[in-house]
């Protein structure tokens, strides 16, 4: 069975720093594109970023390029997004999503973690 | 970017109608093209990829139909457990980018 886990997520205040993780279960993780889309309190989804692993490149949404960085550990089949310089409009539920070979489609997603930006 | 539109924002309808949701892309985009629905208080789960292929495991009332840049959502026979809301999601190019949502409610 498929699973993703997201953690890290908390109250951090503006300008502050968290790194958010998602640990995955049930398929071969180093094989699949993985992404991270986020959902600000009552809106919709908005896509964040996402790591090809066809190419090993990186994709940000323009929101939160040169802020955030995703990675990942295959050893550890853990996603990370490394968000920097936060802001308030930066709340929101962050999901990790897994692709296939190309970032593009989401086929399984984490329950989400809350990151909430306030002083 | 790729700018997704849909229609409409939300709508309510009786268990057993057809409902049909619609997406527009600002450009062509084929044939890619997603489907996504989000229960109250859950994550997105994938319905349908590339237009009108079904996820494994989503019931057969639900189907999606187009290409180029106008895109339909239909369920055949709503059911309770359809209440939710929909997003459409361009898988042509990043960023990705979502519709801003159909929220279904049962009448």
């Amino acid at each position: 069975e498929v699973q993703l886990v997201e953690s890290g997520g908390g109250l951090v205040q503006p300008g502050g720093s968290l790194r958010l993780s998602c640990e995955v279960s049930g398929f071969i993780f180093s094989t699949y594109s993985m992404n991270w889309v986020r959902q600000a309190p009552g809106k919709g989804l908005e896509w964040v970023s996402g790591l090809s692993v066809t190419d090993d490149k990186t994709h940000y949404a323009d929101s939160v390029k040169g802020r955030f960085t995703i990675s990942r550990d295959n050893s550890k089949n853990t996603l990370y997004l490394q968000m920097n310089s936060l802001r308030a409009e930066d709340t929101a539920i962050y999901y990790c999503a897994r692709a296939r070979a190309t970032v593009t489609t989401l086929f399984y997603w984490g329950q989400g973690t809350l990151v909430t930006v306030s002083s | 970017d790729i700018q997704m539109t849909q229609s409409p924002s939300s709508l309510s309808a009786s268990v057993g109608d057809r409902v049909t949701i619609t997406c527009r892309a600002s450009q062509s985009i084929s044939n890619y093209l997603n489907w996504y629905q989000q229960k109250p208080g859950k994550a997105p789960e994938l319905l349908i990829f590339a237009a009108s292929s079904l996820q494994s495991g989503v019931p057969s009332r639900f189907s999606g139909s187009g290409s180029g840049t106008d895109f339909t959502l239909t369920i055949s026979s709503l059911q309770p457990e359809d209440l939710a809301t929909y997003y459409c999601q361009q898988s042509y190019t990043t960023p990705l980018t979502f519709g801003g949502g159909t929220k279904v409610g049962i009448k």
